[in-house]
């Protein structure tokens, strides 16, 4: 079945430095992919998501590009800031708008 | 801005009891769906609603576990005996045409501790 795997965290960064938090899964077909964030507290929030092969997602200053043949949807943002601290998910869907496949979850804790 | 609520955040209830988890989704969606996150794991699929009836349910949505849409703006699910093992984060979300729509709104969750 589908699956999705995320590094495992907590990614413990300095405020300003470069994210990445990888995603690769394993589908049939062309799914769907998609970032969710969660802030302390709060319910999954969509960041970005991409359709197709080579689309870019972006939002917020973060970006994920879906890569077929590496089958990865790898999320970054250039200069993270404390407010960026949360739980962030990749997740999959076959077409859009059903039912969500999620990896497990990484958190990213900022310092000032 | 509308948005997918849930009450109550925390429930702590003995093994062997009924919960109802309730969910208002947003007024104008049609999809309804139900997920759960066990501590320190994946958040995983458990059922999905629409024109009030399931349209799809995962191998966790066994007997124990019911939905429904009791009054046009709640969505509940129902667990008739928990166990230990439903104790986890429960969220719901929904979507408002599953065919145009990429986006599932999502609750904050609701905690369910079994004891």
């Amino acid at each position: 079945g589908d699956s999705v795997t995320q590094m495992e965290g907590p990614v413990t960064l300095s405020e300003e430095a470069f994210l990445t938090i990888n995603c690769t899964y394993t589908a049939t077909g062309y799914p769907s992919l998609f970032w969710y964030v969660q802030y302390p507290g709060e319910g999954l929030q969509l960041l970005l998501k991409a359709t197709k092969a080579d689309d870019k997602g972006s939002n917020k200053g973060f970006e994920a590009t879906y890569r077929k043949e590496t089958t990865s949807f790898h999320l970054e943002k250039g200069s993270v800031q404390v407010s960026d601290s949360a739980v962030y998910f990749c997740a999959l869907s076959p077409p859009p708008g059903s039912t969500l496949t999620f990896g497990k979850g990484t958190m990213l804790l900022v310092s000032p | 801005e509308p948005e997918v609520t849930q009450t109550p955040s925390h429930q702590v209830t003995q093994m062997g009891q009924e919960v109802i988890l309730r969910c208002v989704p947003i007024s104008n969606h049609l999809y309804f769906y139900w997920y759960r996150q066990i501590l320190g794991q994946k958040v995983e699929f458990l059922v999905s609603f629409y024109n009030n009836e399931i349209s799809e349910k995962s191998e966790i949505f066994d007997d124990q576990f019911s939905v429904e849409r009791p009054d046009g703006s709640n969505f509940t699910l129902k667990i008739r005996s928990t166990k230990l093992e439903d104790s986890a984060m429960y969220f719901c979300a929904s979507i408002s045409d599953s065919i145009l729509s990429y986006e599932q709104y999502f609750g904050p969750g609701t905690r369910l501790t079994v004891t």
